[in-house]
């Protein structure tokens, strides 16, 4: 079945410092999608990327989409402590239910 | 708009038990899902509803089961709890089924079993 593939599992960063996270998925996927949740919080949707190679961008945070649409990223630039959290991407194959990923939890120190 | 609303927020059990909880998704979403969450862990797909009808299932053992009514209302069932069933357990909806659609979770039901 389809698998996506998270890494890392975890990330320190130092406040100001970049991070990114890459999803890694077993099929071509229709679409990808990134989730945030926050310590004791719910996963809340970020985006969704559909075209090959679509990079989208939410003020500090770049999303790409591989051209072979199998992979995916999330940069943050200069990282502030509210980026504190789990990222989860999720991808979705034709006519497949979506599967998360593991998920890339980021702590950032002041 | 009000988003998905889950119940219980919070309940224990003992081990053996069984538990409900339920999910109201958002108007007009059609599609629910429900996945488990243990602490560190990823999100683990429990089943996707559609239209009251299972679309999708994950590999969980047949004390896990679901049902969807139609008015698009949801709830999960686990019967004769174990320890390892304490989790953070997570519903989410959405307009339809399919590629190309967001889900939206609601802030789950934290489950723990002593």
């Amino acid at each position: 079945g389809q698998q996506v593939m998270q890494i890392p599992q975890y990330q320190h960063v130092q406040e100001g410092e970049d991070f990114t996270t890459y999803c890694n998925s077993s099929t071509t996927l229709s679409n990808i999608q990134w989730y945030k949740q926050r310590p004791g919080g719910h996963p809340v949707f970020l985006i969704q990327l559909v075209k090959s190679g679509e990079v989208k961008k939410q003020k500090r945070l770049t999303f790409q989409f591989g051209e072979a649409k199998k992979n995916s990223s999330l940069h943050i630039t200069a990282t502030q402590t509210t980026d504190v959290g789990t990222y989860f991407c999720a991808g979705r194959a034709s006519g497949s239910r979506l599967t998360f990923g593991e998920g890339t939890q980021l702590t950032v120190n002041p | 708009k009000a988003g998905v609303t889950q119940t219980p927020r919070y309940l224990i059990k003992t081990r053996g038990q069984q538990v409900t909880l339920s999910c109201s998704p958002i108007s007009g979403h059609r599609s629910v899902s429900w996945y488990q969450q243990t602490p560190g862990q990823g999100l683990q797909f429990l089943f996707e509803y559609f239209s009251e009808t299972q679309r999708n299932k994950g590999n969980f053992p047949g004390r896990f089961s679901g049902r969807q009514f139609s008015n698009s209302r949801s709830e999960m069932n686990v019967s004769t709890l174990e320890l390892g069933d304490s989790a953070l357990y997570l519903c989410a909806s959405s307009p339809r089924t399919g590629s190309g659609n967001t889900i939206y979770f609601g802030e789950g039901s934290w489950l723990t079993v002593v």
